[in-house]
């Protein structure tokens, strides 16, 4: 079956650190792959998007993300957070001939002082 | 702002009564989606639109009630909810598959609480 994975649950990281963040996806093809980001009460937001050719990807907001096929993996980082950067992150995943867009369960992100 | 307007913001509703959710978008997009958000579980596709056509249902109680009128509005009509219908309902759009630059984009969402 098609899944993706994001096997944090919670983050916390201090202002001015490194955040990763973790996603594997489980699909018979390569599939489209995505992060959003969600503050509270808040719509999804589109950071970046990978669909073919560079494995490293950049986005909005200082993100960038690493396609690694070999360990089926879309990993979000950021240099150096900022408090607001505080939200809820969401991985996900499309195959090019579909329309069903799945997403991983989420990762929220506390950024302490 | 994403080009993908939901409305209302909030709703509170009756077990017994009829609302609907309206979601619009101006990117020209093919593609309309409903998903449910609802706590501590990923996010659920409910009803899949393109070109006015529905072409994914998945599963979702008769008592939600998708309508496609045009590609650029997608309602979801509501009747005899129950307490866990409670969550956020999100709308999106998108180019549809085989298309270049094929992401969704998503509304605000419409918190609805079923009393």
């Amino acid at each position: 079956a098609q899944s993706v994975t994001q096997p944090d649950i919670h983050i916390t990281v201090s202002e001015g650190a490194s955040l990763e963040l973790r996603c594997n996806y489980s699909y018979g093809a390569t599939p489209y792959l995505f992060w959003y980001v969600q503050s509270p009460g808040q719509g999804l937001q589109l950071l970046l998007k990978y669909f073919s050719g560079d494995t490293l990807v950049q986005g909005i907001k200082g993100f960038e993300a690493e396609f690694k096929r070999s360990q089926s993996s879309f990993n979000l980082r950021k240099p150096s957070v900022h408090w607001s950067d505080a939200a809820e992150y969401f991985c996900a995943a499309l195959l090019s001939n579909d329309y069903k867009l799945s997403f991983g369960a989420g990762t929220t992100v506390t950024v302490r002082a | 702002e994403t080009g993908v307007t939901q409305t209302p913001r909030h709703l509170v509703m009756g077990m017994t009564n009829k609302k609907s959710l309206k979601c619009e978008q101006h990117l020209g997009h093919n593609a309309m989606y409903w998903y449910k958000q609802s706590a501590k579980k990923p996010l659920e596709l409910m009803f899949v639109y393109s070109l006015e056509e529905r072409v994914e249902n998945n599963s979702v109680p008769s008592r939600f009630s998708p309508e496609c009128p045009n590609s650029s509005h997608l309602f979801l009509h509501l009747h005899t909810l129950q307490p866990e219908d409670s969550a956020l309902y999100l709308c999106a759009s998108s180019q549809g598959p085989g298309q270049l630059n094929t992401e969704a984009f998503f509304g605000q969402g419409t918190r609805l609480t079923v009393v």
